[in-house]
């Protein structure tokens, strides 16, 4: 099955640039969803597409992906961007075709 | 808008069958431009895609292989909403169990608001 690889940890101070990174072969010819999963909550998609933000979602969070790494950069963190962020794509010759990352916990300082 | 409202927390002992229920407002089940999912999200396995159902002139049904021979997930147009059951479960289902639904190009939006289910002895 496809892996998608994520860091375990960021941390990031107010105000800073938080960047997120999910690391999959060749995953720049896939399209990349993001989500954010606060403390006790369902996962709410934050970019879907590699870069396109569903509406509520602030402009502080974009998305970009190349060669084998997706990313996700959230500008002017804020202390309610604390939370786990998981990247996800289809890869209809995975199994499960729905691949979803490892996770990363963003702490914000 | 889309919203699902999962059924509540279930403790089963090993070789019991998980019945979990999601409830679908602001959109048919029928819609031919959704899927409706299941997926988990435990510890040890992360967030973990186990199967859809989707309508599309007839009803189709797609399971991850890992649980394919255990899963089935039902349709109920009746009440607008779709149902999981995982049969013979064990410990290692222990899981918050999220109902999904996909449109366009496979994400997820909106989610269910989760429901723990334990299985334990």
């Amino acid at each position: 099955s496809y892996v998608l690889t994520q860091p375990p940890s960021v941390s990031v101070a107010p105000g800073k640039t938080a960047t997120i990174t999910c690391g999959g072969i060749n995953i720049g010819g896939r399209s990349v969803n993001w989500y954010q999963q606060q403390a006790g909550q369902a996962p709410v998609l934050v970019i879907y597409n590699d870069r396109g933000r569903p509406s509520g979602i602030p402009e502080r969070f974009s998305g970009s992906n190349s060669g084998n790494t997706a990313t996700l950069t959230i500008s002017r963190v804020e202390a309610g961007d604390e939370a786990d962020y998981y990247c996800q794509v289809w890869h209809s010759g995975s199994d499960p075709p729905y691949v979803f990352g490892t996770g990363t916990k963003v702490t914000v300082l | 808008q889309v919203q699902l409202q999962q059924s509540g927390p279930q403790l089963l002992k090993p070789s019991q069958t998980l019945s979990l229920t999601c409830a679908i407002s602001g959109e048919s089940v029928s819609s031919d431009s959704a899927a409706w999912n299941w997926i988990r999200q435990s510890p040890s396995r992360g967030l973990e895609w186990l199967g859809r159902t989707y309508y599309r002139s007839k009803w189709f049904n797609d399971y991850a292989v890992s649980v394919k021979s255990r899963i089935t997930i039902n349709p109920d147009t009746s009440k607008n909403q779709f149902s999981l059951h995982l049969n013979s479960v064990t410990p290692e289902d222990t899981a918050i169990y999220f109902c999904a639904r996909a449109a366009g190009a496979n994400w997820f939006d909106p989610w269910g608001q989760g429901t723990l289910v334990t299985v334990s002895s």
